[in-house]
């Protein structure tokens, strides 16, 4: 049982233009939400965060929504760039001090920039 | 500040050994979790230690333990490997338990392959 998806494997964008990446969760205790990205031989990379209070958050380039009424979020990044051009992973935990140790993630998406 | 740390970053082992890799954690955090990541299941969490102190375990048998130390330094021992443990091995670390909501930040990784 998948409680974190990523529907679109790959995603292709033109240099300069808006990248959207989605997710989709399941688990209604999930009250906490993060993106890395990863390039291959390395580790993930956190990028943004975003919490349940809010719908919104944004970090330069990049702006995370989140709608809890349709259990989705999505990454904004803006604009696009070549070296943006790596594995994301949407992430979730179910927050709370007991467990933010634990989080599920997505298969992820592998986002390629066009030059 | 230094990132996190993995020891060894790539290993060959044979069916039937056991393994253990170590993961030392950005200077500060008290937390460190341990996760998986093989190309049909992706990433899946394996347990964190806060504190000396298991707080959360995944999906995995009994076969995959872990341990972590008064400094904050963790451990986890593979016994009687098989086949299908050949993985990314990923330490994360966090502040954990004096807030609320925890960022996750990841090592390189350490490579197994099991023959």
């Amino acid at each position: 049982d998948q409680q974190v998806k990523q529907n679109s494997p790959s995603l292709s964008v033109q240099e300069g233009r808006i990248s959207i990446l989605n997710c989709d969760y399941t688990n209604s205790m999930f009250d906490y939400f993060l993106w890395y990205k990863k390039y291959p031989a390395e580790g993930p990379t956190f990028l943004i965060s975003i919490s349940s209070i809010k719908d919104k958050n944004e970090d330069g380039r990049f702006t995370v929504f989140l709608n809890k009424s349709a259990k989705h979020l999505s990454l904004h990044i803006v604009p696009s760039q070549p070296g943006d051009s790596a594995v994301y992973f949407c992430a979730a935990s179910e927050g709370g001090s007991g467990n933010t140790g634990k989080l599920i993630f997505g298969q992820g998406t592998t986002l390629q920039v066009k030059p | 500040k230094a990132g996190v740390t993995q020891t060894p970053r790539y290993l060959i082992k044979t069916r039937g050994q056991q393994v253990t890799l170590s993961c030392s954690p950005i200077s500060g955090h008290r937390s460190v979790s341990w996760y998986q990541q093989t190309p049909g299941q992706g990433l899946q969490f394996l347990f964190e230690y806060f504190s000396e102190t298991q707080r959360n375990k995944g999906n995995f048998p009994g076969r995959f333990s872990g341990r972590q130390f008064s400094n904050s330094r963790s451990e986890m021992n593979v016994s009687t490997l098989e086949l299908g443990d050949s993985a990314l091995y990923l330490c994360a670390s966090s502040l954990g338990g004096l807030r609320f909501y925890n960022e996750q930040f990841f090592g390189p990784g350490t490579r197994l392959t099991v023959l």
